[in-house]
């Protein structure tokens, strides 16, 4: 079992609509979650770090249960902009190694 | 613009050249990281340094050469590389601790001819 699996995709949806996107992890003892978006040929860039409590920041939110090793990510009134591959990752270790997902990608249609 | 800086940000290089990927950071970050992407995969990591010392390394071949000279700078040594080996090389940071993540540099797309 890989540690990191997310949402095989691609996703495909028209603007405006809202999509899910799931992730789950295997080593129980990770402590810290996040979600990066990465547009073709270019870098990731961190979109949110992932609470307990859940956070919300404008249409995005993201949500963690730790007992179930799962993680979610909520984007509401999805635009163009949104067009990208969404990588989970897992800090599996103190401050060190983070645990790519495979990503999955997203198209949001005119 | 990023707060971590790669240079050059495209390189071709042949299979007997030795060439040297460079990454800078500013942020005080004290963990610093070498990825390997292809196309349609996830980073995968190659190296971390943690305060200047080698913590991590994904047993990736000795063709591949890190160097950590001081806690802002980090290179990558490149000599005698493959054709498979041609991919986007990322240069990320953090913070120690948990809680932040990454910041990744905006990455050398390597082509080995």
């Amino acid at each position: 079992r890989k540690e990191v699996e997310q949402d095989p995709g691609p996703f495909n949806v028209p603007e405006g609509a809202t999509v899910a996107f799931n992730c789950t992890y295997s080593n129980s003892a990770s402590q810290s979650f996040f979600w990066y978006r990465q547009d073709c040929r270019k870098e990731p860039k961190l979109l949110m770090s992932v609470y307990s409590s859940g956070n919300e920041d404008g249409r995005f939110t993201a949500q963690l249960n730790r007992a179930s090793q799962y993680i979610s990510l909520l984007i509401r009134d999805s635009k163009l902009s949104d067009s990208a591959t969404y990588l989970c990752v897992v800090n599996d270790n103190y401050g060190q190694n983070f645990v790519f997902g495979p990503g999955t990608r997203l198209s949001v249609l005119p | 613009d990023t707060e971590v800086t790669q240079t050059p940000k495209h390189l071709v290089m042949g299979m007997t050249n030795k060439k040297s990927l460079k990454c800078e950071q500013h942020m005080g970050h004290r963990a610093m990281y070498w990825y390997k992407q292809k196309a349609k995969k996830p980073p995968e990591l190659m190296f971390v340094y943690s305060y200047e010392k080698l913590s991590i390394n994904e047993s990736v071949p000795s063709r591949f050469s890190p160097e950590c000279p001081n806690s802002s700078l980090l290179n990558l040594h490149l000599h005698a590389l493959q054709p498979e080996d041609s991919a986007l090389y990322l240069c990320a940071s953090s913070a120690p601790g948990l809680g932040g993540g990454y910041t990744f540099g905006s990455g050398t797309r390597l082509t080995v001819v």
